[in-house]
């Protein structure tokens, strides 16, 4: 049972660079959600998903854009990446809102 | 607004004593509360919830949570620290303004330590 996936683990990228992180989760979960986890700051929203097809902003959007073309998977694009984006990366996933959040393992991104 | 504050970012214990990790909470409605806890180089994963059910709350290896309205207060509590339990612990809160979806708000995590 995986659970929740998150690919790559570790990347490195340059300023100006772009790239995406996947999310998968075998649940058939409704939700899915993306965090950034930086030192000292807790868990913090980027985007989010309440259904295939359907996206929203959370608290830190800006520099970020996400999709969810399948129920399954939840992508988060950095266009643009910039040395403030170097962060640890959460995907997590829950039937619905009121239910308990299930996390992936993370992506730690370094921008240089 | 809704808010969570964990009190201490880093609280050490010896193995065998009690385990106190301080949680308060701002909601204008009955909130639902979350504690996880996350190991080295893993994602988070979760401890216990309260769901306005019982007050006392028991979660997963051995803690446990009360929900005390009157102190907006959910702290997390282990009677007995094991070398194991060192982790970064969060509380969290469910948002309920409207347009929210649910989303949590998270604290800003207490690291716990474990002395032998």
């Amino acid at each position: 049972n995986a659970g929740v996936t998150q690919t790559p683990k570790f990347r490195v990228l340059k300023t100006g660079q772009s790239m995406t992180l996947l999310c998968a989760q075998d649940m058939n979960h409704e939700y899915m959600y993306w965090y950034r986890q930086d030192p000292g700051m807790g868990l913090r929203l980027i985007h989010y998903s309440v259904g295939e097809g359907t996206t929203a902003k959370g608290e830190v959007p800006d520099g970020y854009n996400v999709s969810r073309l399948k129920k399954q998977n939840f992508l988060l694009g950095l266009e643009s990446a910039a040395p403030s984006q170097t962060s640890v990366y959460f995907c997590a996933s829950s039937p619905d809102r009121g239910q308990p959040q299930h996390f992936g393992d993370g992506t730690r991104l370094s921008i240089l | 607004a809704q808010s969570v504050t964990q009190l201490g970012s880093h609280v050490s214990v010896s193995e065998g004593a009690l385990v106190l990790l301080r949680c308060n909470y701002s909601s204008s409605v009955p909130p639902y509360l979350f504690w996880y806890v996350q190991y080295p180089n893993q994602g988070l994963q979760l401890l216990l919830k309260y769901t306005s059910a019982a007050t006392l709350v028991k979660g997963i290896n051995g803690f446990e949570a009360e929900f005390k309205k009157s102190e907006t207060s959910f702290h997390l509590t282990k009677p007995s620290a094991h070398m194991s339990d060192a982790a970064e612990y969060f509380c969290a809160v469910r948002r309920v303004m409207e347009g929210s979806q649910g989303n949590l708000i998270f604290g800003k995590g207490t690291k716990l330590s474990v002395k032998p």
